[in-house]
Order: C-alpha cells, then structure tokens, then sequence
C-alpha cells in the first residue's frame, strides 16, 4: 500500500492564481481531512469528508473548496492564492472501523503563494 | 468548541535526559487522545489513549491518560538526538472523524 500520497511536493505561485492540491489513499478509508500547518500554529482543519459526495468546512475553509467523487480522492482547490495562504498542507485519512480517530498523514505540500 | 493545549511550547535538554510533555484538553464526547511525532515532514502516529486504554509503552516513551482531569503526559527517557522533534497531542470525539490538535512542543536534544 502507497498510504496517502499529496502531489505536488512544492508550489509557487502568484497572487490570484489558482491552482488544485492533490490527495489519494489506497486504504478504502471513509474519512479524508486537509490541514494547514503555520508555525506556532499546530494543525489546523481545512476541510473534511466522511466518504464519497460529502464534504464539510473546518475551522480555516475560507478560500479553499473541496469535493470527494470517489473513496480514494480528495483534491484541495485554491480558487484566488493569496499570501495568506502560504503554509505546509498536509492530507489525512482513516477509517471508521477503527477503536480511535488515528489518522495516516500525507507527506506534504509546501506553498508558497508571491 | 474542542480545544487542546500542549506545555511547555518548546524544551532543550542534554541526551540521557528524561522529558515530560504535557497534553490538557476540553473535549465532547470525548472518545481517543493521540500522540504525533514530527520531524521534517509529516506527523508520524505515536500512541492512542482511550477509556479502554489509558497508559501505553514503546520502549523510552509512554504515555498516560486521565480522564478526570483530562489531561496526557508523553514521557521520553534515555533520549537521544533521534527524539528531537515537534510532538504533538491531539484528540477526536464520538460522531465524528476529525481531531483536534495543539500547537505542538518542539523538543531539542543536545548531543
């Protein structure tokens, strides 16, 4: 099993540019997460998805849309980069059938938004 | 609103050392507190405390639960510079998948 996979693993761009970061796990987990990580600031949750075609918004979604169509995808879309958003996104999943919330992290995306 | 605070933000201390990292959180319903460790990339999973499972071990660290005063500790003896690391706490209630994490604490080893 490749886990979860993020591409690309760095990202410049311009202001208003947009732009999707991809997400995919092999696991057949029913719950996809997207966090942003900005120094002091822990994690912070973007966007999640309890399984394909549901979706909903975390504590910093503004900026950002989501969409699940299948059990193994779930892109993050910039839709107007701002500098704002310059941070590391990382992708996460796990599944239901577990005793906890464990969740298997992706490597990364670092962007950085000019 | 969950909430979930790690103390003390950051620790330098001399290989051999033993460290205490300290987890406090308000949570509802609450269902797991998890361990992460951190290096120059993803966070990687460390332990899982439950109700049904409130002290684990893995060699040098362990970690504790108490739910009463809902709070955590990650204990890390005989460290070494490997342990240098971000470690953060995090925790997830029934009904939902998602987690709740701290800032972190970032621990130096010196050699």
């Amino acid at each position: 099993n490749a886990g979860v996979t993020q591409t690309p693993k760095f990202q410049v761009l311009k202001t208003g540019q947009s732009m999707t970061l991809q997400c995919a796990q092999d696991m057949n987990h029913e719950y996809m997460s997207w966090y942003r990580q900005d120094p002091g600031m822990g994690l912070r949750l973007i966007h999640y998805s309890v399984g394909a075609g549901i979706t909903d918004q975390g504590e910093v979604p503004n900026g950002y849309n989501v969409s699940r169509s299948t059990t193994e995808d779930f892109p993050l879309r910039l839709l107007s980069a701002a500098p704002s958003q310059t941070s590391v996104y990382f992708c996460a999943s796990s599944s239901s059938r577990t005793s906890g919330n464990e969740q298997y992290f992706g490597p990364g995306t670092r962007l950085t938004v000019t | 609103e969950d909430k979930v605070v790690q103390s003390p933000l950051s620790l330098v201390v001399h290989e051999g050392d033993t460290v205490t990292l300290n987890c406090s959180y308000e949570v509802t319903n609450f269902r797991s507190l998890l361990w992460y460790k951190q290096e120059k990339k993803a966070p990687t999973f460390l332990f899982m405390l439950t109700s049904s499972g409130i002290e684990k071990k893995s060699g040098r660290l362990s970690s504790i639960l108490d739910k009463k005063e809902l709070f955590s500790i990650l204990n890390i003896t005989a460290t070494q510079t490997g342990d240098s690391a971000v470690y953060l706490c995090a925790v997830g209630n029934f009904g939902n998948e998602k987690l709740t994490f701290g800032t972190g604490t970032r621990l130096t080893i010196i050699p």
